[in-house]
């Protein structure tokens, strides 16, 4: 079975420090893998993909992205942390072999506290 | 608005009461999916269709849920005779391109 792993319900960081939230995967074949963030009340906002290619992916906000196969993760990553990055992020995988049309299956959340 | 717009917000109902919720999607978007958010969980897929045909359904979506997405272009999702555990976020997203998906605000939903 397919499956997204966030194994921190919490991660506390300074602000200006850099932040890391961590996503392990479990997918046979070749995933498709994305971070979104949640604030209150509110939808999903995407932040960034890997579909192939380069391993580092940049997206919004300044965030990035690692994908190691080897380790099956696909951490998330941003430089210097500001309060408002404060939200619940999801990691979520789509199945391999749809060509990208296919449901999302995520992982349960990292709510991420950035103290000024 | 051209994002994806979700009605109610909010939804408070009684247990035992029927209740539908609207997702308008993106113009032209031809795939709608449907997620339920309990807290402090990840969204689970409950559904999704192309156009108007429902190609997939969840086995979290019992029989008392049904989803419809007439003309392939607004969607409605019902649930009837509402239990407690049926109190969640219910998200709808749609996908217009390749690993593109747009999710909406959401409705909230409270069974008392």
């Amino acid at each position: 079975a397919q499956s997204v792993a966030q194994p921190e319900d919490q991660v506390n960081v300074a602000e200006g420090n850099p932040l890391t939230v961590k996503c392990t995967y479990s997918v046979s074949g070749n995933p498709y893998l994305f971070w979104y963030v949640q604030y209150p009340n509110r939808g999903l906002q995407f932040l960034l993909k890997y579909i192939t290619g380069d391993n580092l992916v940049k997206g919004s906000y300044g965030f990035e992205a690692e994908f190691n196969k080897s380790q099956t993760s696909f951490h998330l990553k941003k430089p210097s942390a500001l309060v408002s990055d404060s939200a619940l992020y999801f990691c979520a995988v789509s199945p391999p072999f749809s060509g990208g049309y296919n449901k999302l299956i995520f992982g349960a959340g990292t709510r991420l506290a950035v103290h000024p | 608005d051209t994002g994806v717009s979700q009605n109610p917000r909010h939804k408070i109902t009684k247990r035992g009461q029927n209740v539908t919720f609207r997702c308008d999607p993106i113009s032209e978007h031809n795939r709608l999916y449907w997620y339920r958010q309990t807290l402090g969980q990840g969204p689970e897929f409950l559904t999704y269709f192309q156009n108007e045909a429902q190609l997939e359904k969840s086995r979290l979506l019992s029989d008392r849920f049904s989803a419809e997405r007439p003309k392939g272009s607004f969607s409605t999702l019902e649930i009837q005779r509402t239990e407690q555990g049926d109190s969640a976020m219910y998200l709808c997203a749609t996908q217009g391109s390749a690993y593109g998906y747009t999710f909406g605000s959401g409705t909230r939903l409270t069974v008392v």
